[in-house]
């Protein structure tokens, strides 16, 4: 498999659940990130991490909590959601160096959360 | 605060050309970005502006204006599969992404 990978695609949890969604990364980059995606707002950075440790964590509700045991694989563990957390949750990596300068980020497709 | 501005939803006609805007404030400026998103996919990467001027690549193009905080996607020759949203995302001085809330586009035949 090539690119970003997330599973499970679609996920339904009651607020006392706990589950994970996890991401894979087949492209060699050394960050990583969680993302959450409203409808019609703009994507929320939750989580980054370089080279497996967090250099951002924005405000994120410890509700959340990441885990990126190393450069290709990385986590979102979540317990006791509230259901305005329904979103989809989007990881992305990227790679440092780029001759252009640009930061270009490759998405996964999301893992759609719905929170009853 | 930093804010980016776009369109919430564009209609367009197949075949045609259309122009989608994106205008920001930002805390300093380090490159805007333009990524594809289709229903239920991944957003995609487009394009990267750092400097004044047209980029083109195929039927896309975007423009960016630094002094006027201001930047355009043009789609020529629209066909049915580029309906989508369309996100327009800003590096700030801290290299941080900022992001609009995207621009829904709609092709109809």
């Amino acid at each position: 498999e090539t690119g970003v990978t997330q599973t499970p695609r679609h996920l339904v949890m009651g607020m006392t659940n706990k589950k994970s969604l996890k991401c894979e990364q087949h492209l060699g980059h050394n960050a990583m990130y969680w993302y959450k995606q409203s409808a019609k707002k703009p994507l929320e950075l939750m989580f980054v991490y370089n080279f497996k440790e967090q250099t951002e964590n924005n405000s994120v509700p410890s509700r959340f909590s990441p885990e990126c045991p190393n450069s290709s694989h990385l986590f979102l563990h979540l317990h006791t959601l509230q259901p305005e957390d329904s979103a989809l949750y989007l990881c992305a990596s990227s790679q440092d160096g780029d001759p252009s300068g640009a930061n270009v980020l490759t998405f996964g497709a999301g893992s759609r959360l719905t929170v009853l | 605060g930093q804010n980016i501005d776009q369109p919430t939803e564009m209609t367009a006609t197949e075949g045609a050309i259309v122009q989608i805007n994106c205008t920001y404030q930002t805390s300093g400026f380090n490159g805007l970005f333009w990524y594809q998103q289709h229903a239920g996919e991944a957003p995609t990467f487009l394009s990267y502006n750092v400097l004044d001027g047209l980029e083109e690549k195929g039927r896309f193009s975007s423009f960016l204006s630094r002094s006027k905080g201001y930047s355009y996607l043009l789609l020529k020759e629209l066909q049915m599969k580029d309906s989508a949203s369309y996100l327009c995302a800003v590096e700030d001085s801290n290299y941080q992404l900022i992001w609009g809330a995207g621009t829904k586009l709609i092709i109809k035949p």
